[in-house]
């Protein structure tokens, strides 16, 4: 079966410092992945998406950015974060097909202070 | 521009009473999820419906994707507190997109 992991599962960063999550799949091979954010318990706003190892498609403008440095590893960094880059930051996966739920991970609470 | 549109935002209703949550668009979609989200916790799927006038049940759970598959419905029957949660429901869209559109959830509360 697969599993979706993400670490850290809290954080508390100060303003300009640099940030890095990860996500880790297990049990697939090639999977899409996905980074959303998700602010006060509402909707969720999709950040970055990869179909493969280096392609990565951008949604929104912004301080953050993405690497996919292996198959079913997902990375979300900033240089310098922002009191408005606090969020739930959740990790998705998806089988390599066109259309299909996604799977998500237990996410990461970041707190910019 | 929401593409999914949802209603209500907020239910808060007595254990044992049922409700129904909806799940509009102007767009058609070739499938369509249902999710269910607790605080702090990422989304868990509950059902994918694929075929218009599709109804899938779980438990006390009713889904049913609608006949153009513009639209879809989540009702539950005789509400319990475990129920409580952000329901959302997340369109792929035809064509093939890499990408899900969600809508912005219900946010639902069972008092026992």
């Amino acid at each position: 079966s697969q599993t979706i992991h993400q670490w850290p599962a809290t954080l508390v960063q100060p303003v300009g410092s640099p940030l890095s999550l990860e996500c880790t799949v297990e049990g697939t091979s090639n999977p899409n992945l996905y980074w959303y954010r998700q602010a006060a318990g509402r909707g969720l706003q999709l950040l970055f998406y990869s179909v493969g190892i280096g392609q990565i498609s951008s949604e929104v403008p912004q301080n953050l950015s993405a690497s996919r440095p292996q198959d079913r590893q997902f990375i979300l960094s900033s240089k310098k974060l922002l009191l408005s880059d606090s969020g739930f930051y959740l990790c998705a996966w998806r089988f390599g097909l066109a259309g299909g739920e996604q799977y998500f991970g237990p996410g990461t609470r970041l707190t910019v202070t | 521009t929401q593409l999914l549109e949802q209603s209500p935002q907020f239910l808060s209703i007595q254990e044992g009473e049922n409700l129904t949550v909806y799940c509009n668009s102007s767009s058609v979609f070739s499938s369509l999820q249902w999710y269910r989200q607790e605080p702090g916790e990422g989304p868990v799927l509950l059902v994918t419906v694929v075929t218009g006038g599709e109804v899938k049940k779980l438990k006390r759970l009713t889904f049913q994707f609608g006949d153009a598959r513009k639209d879809s419905s989540l009702h539950i029957t005789a509400a319990q507190p475990g129920d409580t949660g952000l329901y959302l429901c997340a369109g792929a869209r035809q064509g093939g997109s890499e990408k899900l559109v969600f809508g912005k959830g219900t946010k639902l509360t069972v008092n026992p």
